[in-house]
């Protein structure tokens, strides 16, 4: 199996800020990596897929970049309503598995 | 917008089989490269792929549930079920059905719509 590894498991930033995750893969994915946005209560949303592609819809400070085992998730200027838990998903081979997830708190 | 709802029981017992169901609205299960998905979260943690169903019946399931799961689809109904057997308290958790899209003309293959999930008790 792939194992993805977020970091960091939480961060606090505040309104405006530059915020990067971080996604390794255990192997090469190319660029077989996708990005969810899970806020309380609510199903995941896909916002990056490709590593790279933004997903209709998904406001542009939202961008995704990396290839093979390292992959970064950017939102360029922090919003208030970005407060949720961001996953990495590589859809290599089965099984698709998840990152642990980086929860994301507004200071 | 292809919309997905979950539907099954709350609660179930400890060595008895979880079957859920996920009804497709607002487009054809069996149109269009998609594979029909269950993925789950027990509370306060992360997402695992539990497996998928093609529109034409091939599946594919995570091996870590040790050959407890059967996925299927009925097109005539426009639904996809899950049946998970011998249930344990770890199965206890949050299951969502997810529409994953492949379109490799723009290197898409992703789970693009989700169910708003439901919650799975496993309990005496």
């Amino acid at each position: 199996d792939i194992q993805m590894t977020q970091s960091p498991s939480s961060l606090s930033a505040s309104v405006g800020d530059r915020v990067t995750i971080t996604c390794r893969a255990s192997q090469s994915i190319s660029t077989y990596l996708n990005w969810y946005q899970q806020k309380p209560g609510k199903a995941p949303k896909l916002l990056i897929f490709g590593a790279f592609n933004l997903q209709s819809g998904v406001p542009s400070r939202f961008s995704g970049s990396g290839s093979g085992t390292d992959f970064t998730l950017t939102v360029s200027s922090l919003q208030p309503e970005d407060l949720a838990t961001y996953y990495c998903q590589q859809s290599f081979t089965i099984p698709y598995n998840f990152g642990q997830g980086t929860k994301l708190e507004i200071k | 917008q292809v919309q997905l709802q979950e539907s099954g029981p709350g609660l179930v017992k400890p060595s008895q089989t979880l079957s859920l169901t996920c009804s497709v609205s607002n487009g054809s299960i069996s149109s269009g490269d998609y594979y029909w998905s269950w993925i789950r979260q027990p509370p306060g943690k992360g997402l695992e792929w539990i497996g998928y169903v093609s529109n034409s019946g091939r599946t594919y399931d995570n091996p870590s549930l040790k050959s407890r799961v059967t996925i299927s689809v009925d097109s005539s109904k426009n639904q996809f079920s899950l049946r998970l057997t011998s249930l344990i308290a770890a199965d206890t958790a949050v299951y969502y059905c997810a529409r994953r899209h492949i379109e490799m003309a723009v290197a898409l293959d992703a789970f693009d719509i989700w169910g708003q999930g439901t919650m799975v008790t496993v309990s005496s």
